[in-house]
């Protein structure tokens, strides 16, 4: 059972709709993330919030909003996306950002966009 | 920038066998991560090794890091079926941004009954 916990575990939505990605941790973790990985590829990232604040965005479209509400909890707030954006969307967490604190990962959100 | 490599990219086991996956950094490891991934579902974490020489065992799979720390190898000790999926090596990018882990490809394992 993973630490890490994401809702829904599927989606689909149309190009127009606003939808979001939830995602919740209870290991006191103080680093949050947001991936995104296609097929037969390695995650990508997207996003890092640290005591929550945003601390890494990689160039993300702005149809892709992230939140952190507290430092349980980590939101990605999606609005008219392209069917390229279609891909599991993955959260993780870790003690903190310095080196060697390994990410939890959850089990993921599998995204399809019509 | 530092790029992971992994070797071999699938591999197919019968079950019982023993087997190897490597994971080859163009640049000193400073933190080296394995993780295990099924298909369509999250990636668990496996191990984490920082020294060079390290071992680091967990059931029926080692892990090790070369001294020189630009290598990992990932071995398993008498497949089973429960060992299939895909093992994905991830390492810190010092210098870079904190948090931002680059990953290899991917090995796809699978094993035979």
């Amino acid at each position: 059972d993973t630490e890490v916990t994401q809702t829904p575990k599927h989606l689909v939505m149309g190009m127009t709709n606003k939808k979001s990605l939830k995602c919740e941790q209870h290991m006191g973790h103080r680093a949050m993330y947001w991936y995104k990985q296609k097929a037969k590829k390695p995650p990508e990232l997207m996003f890092v919030y640290s005591y929550e604040k945003l601390s890494i965005n990689e160039s993300v479209p702005s149809r892709f909003s992230p939140e952190c509400p507290n430092s349980s909890l980590l939101n990605l707030h999606l609005h008219a996306l392209q069917p390229e954006d279609s891909a599991l969307y993955l959260c993780a967490s870790s003690q903190d950002l310095t080196i060697n604190q390994p990410q939890h990962f959850g089990d993921g959100t599998r995204l399809s966009i019509l | 920038s530092q790029e992971l490599e992994q070797s071999p990219q699938s591999l197919i086991v019968q079950e019982g066998k023993n087997l190897t996956i490597n994971c080859t950094s163009s640049k000193t490891l400073y933190g080296l991560y394995w993780y295990k991934q099924k298909y369509g579902e999250g990636l668990i974490f496996l191990m984490m090794l920082q020294k060079g020489g390290e071992e680091k065992s967990h059931e029926k799979i080692t892990a090790k890091l070369d001294e020189k720390k630009q290598q990992s190898s990932l071995h398993i000790t008498a497949s089973q079926p429960s060992h299939a999926g895909i093992y994905l090596c991830g390492a810190d990018t010092p210098g870079g941004s904190q948090g931002n882990l680059i990953f290899g490809k991917g090995t796809k394992l699978s094993v035979k009954p």
